[in-house]
C-alpha cells in the first residue's frame, strides 16, 4: 500500500506564484524525500529531510516536516514554467527499512 | 557519467512471451531497485537488492523475477508476460547507507503487453 499521499493531485498556477504541495504518510520514518519527474523522464531527487528536522531549504525549495501529524509540505517559490512536472514524496518505513515508498504525486502546471 | 542506464527503452510483447530488462549503474552503489509506474498509481516497488547476490520482494513482486549477479547490474525478468504488466519500469540505485538516502533513477523502460 502507498505510504505517502500527496495533495492536491493537480495544481495549476501562474509563473511567479508560489506552489505548495503536501504529503501525508502512515508510519514512522527516518527521513522523507521529495522528487520531481518531468513528463516521460525518470525521477530526480530534490531534497531530503530527516525525522529530527523541521524545515529545510534548497534554492527556491522549502520543505517542512511535522512528525506529530505525519505530514510534510514542499513549497516552490517564484515558480517558473520549467517547474512544470510531477512531484512525489517518498518515505522509508523507519526501523531497519532499506526501501522507499512513493506517493501518487502532484502534477504541477506553471502557466507562462 | 552515465548514472543509471536501462535497456531496452521500449518493448512490445505478446501475452506469454518472456523478456528481461537490464539496469546498469556506474556509481558503485550497493542498493538497487525496480519500480513500476502506472497512471494514477504512482510508483510501486517490485523487487530490490541491498548488495551483490541478494534480492528481496517489494510491494508487487508477483510475475517478476530478479537477479543481481554483479554489483553494477540488476535484471528484471518477466517469464510469461500478461497485459497487466503493461507499464513503465524504472530502475534506481543508491549508496549503501542507512537510512536510505537519495535514489538515482534511470529514464525508464516502456513495456506494452498485447
Amino acid at each position: 500500500s502507498q505510504q505517502g499521499e500527496e495533495d492536491p493531485q493537480a495544481l495549476s498556477i501562474q509563473e511567479g506564484e508560489n506552489a505548495t504541495m503536501n504529503c501525508s504518510y502512515k508510519t514512522s520514518i527516518n527521513n522523507l524525500q521529495w522528487y520531481r519527474q518531468n513528463s516521460g523522464r525518470g525521477l530526480v531527487h530534490l531534497i531530503l529531510i530527516r525525522s529530527n528536522e523541521r524545515e529545510k531549504h534548497s534554492g527556491r525549495l522549502r520543505v517542512t516536516l511535522d512528525t506529530s501529524k505525519k505530514s510534510s509540505s514542499l513549497l516552490i517559490t517564484a515558480s517558473r514554467a520549467a517547474d512544470t512536472a510531477s512531484y512525489f514524496c517518498a518515505t522509508d518505513g523507519g526501523g531497519s527499512n532499506y526501501k522507499l515508498t512513493f506517493g501518487k504525486g502532484t502534477l504541477l502546471t506553471v502557466n507562462p | 557519467n552515465a548514472g543509471v542506464t536501462q535497456t531496452p527503452k521500449f518493448r512490445v510483447l505478446k501475452t506469454g512471451q518472456s523478456m528481461t530488462l537490464l539496469c546498469a549503474q556506474d556509481m558503485n552503489h550497493e542498493y538497487m531497485y525496480w519500480y513500476r509506474q502506472d497512471p494514477g498509481m504512482g510508483l510501486r516497488l517490485i523487487h530490490y537488492s541491498v548488495g551483490e547476490g541478494t534480492t528481496a520482494k517489494g510491494e508487487v513482486p508477483d510475475g517478476y523475477n530478479v537477479s543481481r549477479l554483479k554489483k553494477q547490474n540488476f535484471l528484471l525478468g518477466l517469464e510469461s508476460a500478461a497485459p497487466s504488466q503493461t507499464s513503465v519500469y524504472f530502475c534506481a540505485s543508491s549508496h549503501g547507507t542507512y537510512p536510505t538516502g537519495e535514489l538515482f533513477f534511470g529514464e525508464g523502460s516502456r513495456l506494452t503487453v498485447l
